[in-house]
């Protein structure tokens, strides 16, 4: 399966929403409502910000919020703060049991 | 606290063998499933394998498939990953992450692979 296609990187001011997309195909993203996003910071472990497309896990602030629309996930995070700057990778399910990530996308915050 | 720590990392030489353990702690092991997967350096994340909760269930990229086995031992609460005929490509950061069938909610530190002669 082919990576899922995320821009390199994005940048905002803080304070300001910055859109990070997700793009497949009708195969995975566009078939299925099993999309996920991670947060890595350097040097750490990716963890887990959006998952089955919209749903935010227990710690998680309300600045950052998941959607899909076709093809296409999209990953927003509002009231940019400083700690938000990070890589970010979305993964959905593939079909035929498998699981693909995007190649990931540099947030700077400045 | 959710604990995920993996172990077995090194280097080893094109066409070897390693084995990767993760040792869970903090949550039901037994009830989630599991996955491993990798990040080359100063690349982007690559899911490589799950199992389901009872282990009766195992799923692996097309990239490792035929020489990764996936492996679980809910009595020990412990992850495994064997890695053989090992290529230059496989060098990566390797995660045990635990989760659903399509979600990791949790993520270890990661061991890395380096595969070379």
């Amino acid at each position: 399966q082919s990576a899922l296609t995320q821009p390199r990187s994005v940048s905002g001011s803080p304070g300001q929403s910055v859109t990070i997309s997700c793009t497949g195909t009708s195969s995975d993203v566009g078939g299925y409502n099993y999309v996920s996003w991670y947060q890595q910071h350097p040097g750490k472990a990716p963890k887990l910000m959006i998952y089955d497309v919209s749903k935010r896990p227990s710690g998680v602030p309300d600045r950052f919020s998941g959607s899909k629309s076709g093809n296409t996930a999209s990953l927003t995070i509002s009231g940019l703060q400083a700690e938000d700057e990070a890589d970010y990778y979305c993964c959905s399910y593939a079909g035929s049991y498998s699981l693909v990530f995007g190649g990931g996308t540099k947030l700077t915050v400045l | 606290e959710v604990q995920l720590v993996e172990s077995g990392g090194g280097l080893v030489q094109p066409g070897g063998s390693l084995r990767l353990s993760c040792a869970a702690s903090g949550f039901t092991f037994s009830s989630y499933w599991m996955h491993w997967v990798r990040q080359a350096p100063g690349k982007g994340l690559v899911w490589v394998s799950r199992i389901s909760s009872d282990g009766s269930a195992t799923y692996y990229a097309d990239s490792v498939k035929g020489r990764f086995t996936i492996s679980r031992d809910n009595a020990k609460n412990t992850l495994s990953l064997q890695m053989n005929s090992l290529r230059a490509e496989d060098t990566a950061v390797y995660y045990c992450t635990s989760g659903s069938t399509v979600t990791s909610y949790y993520w270890g530190q990661g061991t890395l692979v380096t595969v070379s002669s």
